[in-house]
C-alpha cells in the first residue's frame, strides 16, 4: 500500500458530462502529480501541485483542470468529455528532497462511452 | 527537453533466468535521478529502483540492479533469477534535479516471465 488514495477505483460516463477525480496523498507528502495513461501506453503528465500551488503543468487539455486543497487532498475535474479521455488517471505523492521517488496511488480507469 | 526512450516494447525470459531491460535518455542537465517503476496486470505502480546521477556506483535492490552509463545516457535494469511474479510493464523514469520534480516515463517495456 503505497499510502496515496485515489477515489473513484472505476467511472464510467457519457460523452460530454463532466467528471471529478479526488486523491489524497501520503501523510506529509505536499506534492501531488496527476498522470494519465492511455491503453498501453506511458504515462503523461498533466499537473504538479506542490502545498496548494501550481508547480509545473504538462500536456493538459484546457477542458481538464486540477486544484489542491489546504489538507493536501487534490482533484482533476474533467469537463466535456470525449471519448479519446479514457484512460488510466493516476495521482502520485511525493516529498521534494533529493531522490525521493513518487509513490502512486491506484489509479482511476475511466471510461467514456 | 528531457526525452526518455525505451526500445524494447515486449520482452520475454525463462523463470530463474536473468534478462536486462534497456533505457536511454536525453537530457543537457547534470545532475539527474532516474528510476525503474513495474506495473503489473493490477496496473498499480510500484517503484523499483532508483539511482542518483552524481553516484557511479550503480543502484541494486535484492534481484534488481541497473547499469548506469552516464556518458552513454544509459541506464538499464537487470533482473536476475527472473519470477512469475516479475511478469509486468517496466517504466524507465527520469527526473530533473533540482527541478520541478516532474518525472518523464518511457513508454515501457511488456515482460514476460515464461514458468
Amino acid at each position: 500500500d503505497s499510502g496515496v488514495t485515489q477515489t473513484p477505483k472505476h467511472l464510467i460516463t457519457a460523452t460530454g458530462q463532466r467528471v471529478t477525480l479526488r486523491c489524497s496523498p501520503r501523510s506529509g507528502d505536499l506534492s501531488v502529480y496527476w498522470y494519465q495513461q492511455s491503453l498501453d501506453q506511458g504515462l503523461q503528465f498533466l499537473i504538479h501541485y506542490y502545498n496548494g500551488e501550481e508547480r509545473a503543468k504538462g500536456n493538459i487539455l484546457e477542458r481538464f483542470s486540477a486544484q489542491q486543497f489546504p489538507d493536501l487532498h487534490s482533484e482533476l475535474n474533467l469537463s466535456s468529455l470525449e471519448l479519446g479521455d479514457s484512460a488510466l488517471y493516476f495521482c502520485a505523492s511525493s516529498v521534494e528532497v533529493n531522490n525521493s521517488p513518487l509513490h502512486f496511488g491506484n489509479g482511476t480507469r475511466l471510461t467514456v462511452t | 527537453a528531457q526525452t526518455v526512450t525505451q526500445s524494447q516494447p515486449e520482452m520475454s525470459v525463462q523463470e530463474a533466468e536473468t534478462v536486462t531491460l534497456s533505457c536511454t535518455y536525453d537530457t543537457s542537465e547534470n545532475n539527474y535521478y532516474l528510476f525503474w517503476y513495474k506495473q503489473p496486470p493490477s496496473r498499480q505502480m510500484i517503484l523499483v529502483i532508483r539511482q542518483e546521477a552524481y553516484k557511479q556506483q550503480n543502484a541494486t535492490e535484492n534481484r534488481f540492479s541497473v547499469n548506469f552509463q552516464k556518458a552513454a545516457k544509459s541506464f538499464s535494469l537487470k533482473i536476475s533469477d527472473s519470477q512469475l511474479g516479475d511478469t509486468a510493464m517496466y517504466f524507465c523514469a527520469f527526473m530533473k534535479h533540482p527541478g520541478t520534480y516532474k518525472y518523464i516515463f518511457g513508454t515501457g517495456t511488456r515482460l514476460k516471465v515464461l514458468a
